[in-house]
């Protein structure tokens, strides 16, 4: 029961170039959505979150785009950094206790 | 300030065995979570707690149980191990506030990588 998907395990950038992370749920029940960054070793940091009552939120040179018909968000980092390199997890929230993830991106920035 | 803090970190244990996973959240935050995540695949939700109170559970079996303890930490256990328990655990604490839906984040400690043999 996979409600969140990250269909592209791994994504290569140049420095400086946009990275766009992308992330598709199945329930329409999901309100609060969330992007984590995660580095080996570490557990996952938050990054930036979106509201369904919003359809962008910008973070310095982070943004999440929210598209409720098509049940897609996205993350856009500009400009990519080497140490934006690590995988990159999407979750929401079903219900008030817990959250789905997907399988994560692992992000490569080569300088 | 302290984050949440995991222990122990790497773990090690055979088949059949019992283990106990520990967790101290932020200073201040009521609410833990634990998730479970499988290489390649993202975390997977296996209980939450809020003032010593379960609140939610994911669809693992009986042998996985948890408790939350008055200053707020918490004990993952897992019964009976299996192979497929071979993970890494990540215990989660949040400032909810109570049990009305917000929109809170949850902070990870750096996990428990279990190993069974």
């Amino acid at each position: 029961d996979q409600q969140v998907k990250q269909n592209s395990p791994s994504l290569s950038v140049q420095e400086g170039r946009i990275s766009i992370l992308n992330c598709d749920y199945t329930n329409s029940m999901f309100d609060y959505f969330l992007w984590y960054k995660k580095y080996p070793a570490e557990g996952p940091t938050f990054l930036i979150s979106i509201s369904s009552i919003k359809d962008k939120n910008e973070d310095g040179r982070f943004t999440v785009f929210l598209n409720k018909s098509a049940k897609h968000l996205s993350l856009h980092i500009v400009p990519s950094q080497p140490g934006d390199s690590a995988v990159y997890f999407c979750a929401a929230r079903p219900t008030n206790n817990d959250m789905r993830f997907g399988a994560g991106t692992r992000l490569t920035v080569k300088p | 300030d302290a984050g949440v803090t995991q222990s122990p970190t790497h773990l090690i244990k055979t088949r059949g065995q019992h283990v106990t996973l520990r967790c101290s959240p932020i200073s201040g935050h009521k609410s833990v979570s634990w998730y479970q995540q499988v290489l390649g695949q993202g975390p997977q939700f296996i209980f939450q707690y809020y003032e010593k109170e379960e609140r939610g559970r994911g669809n693992f079996p009986d042998r996985f149980s948890a408790r939350q303890f008055p200053n707020y930490s918490s004990e993952l256990n897992v019964n009976a191990l299996l192979l497929g328990d071979s993970a890494l655990y990540l215990c989660a604490s949040s400032s909810r506030s109570g049990t009305a839906r917000t929109n809170e984040k949850l902070f990870f400690g750096s996990g428990t990588q279990l190993s069974v043999l």
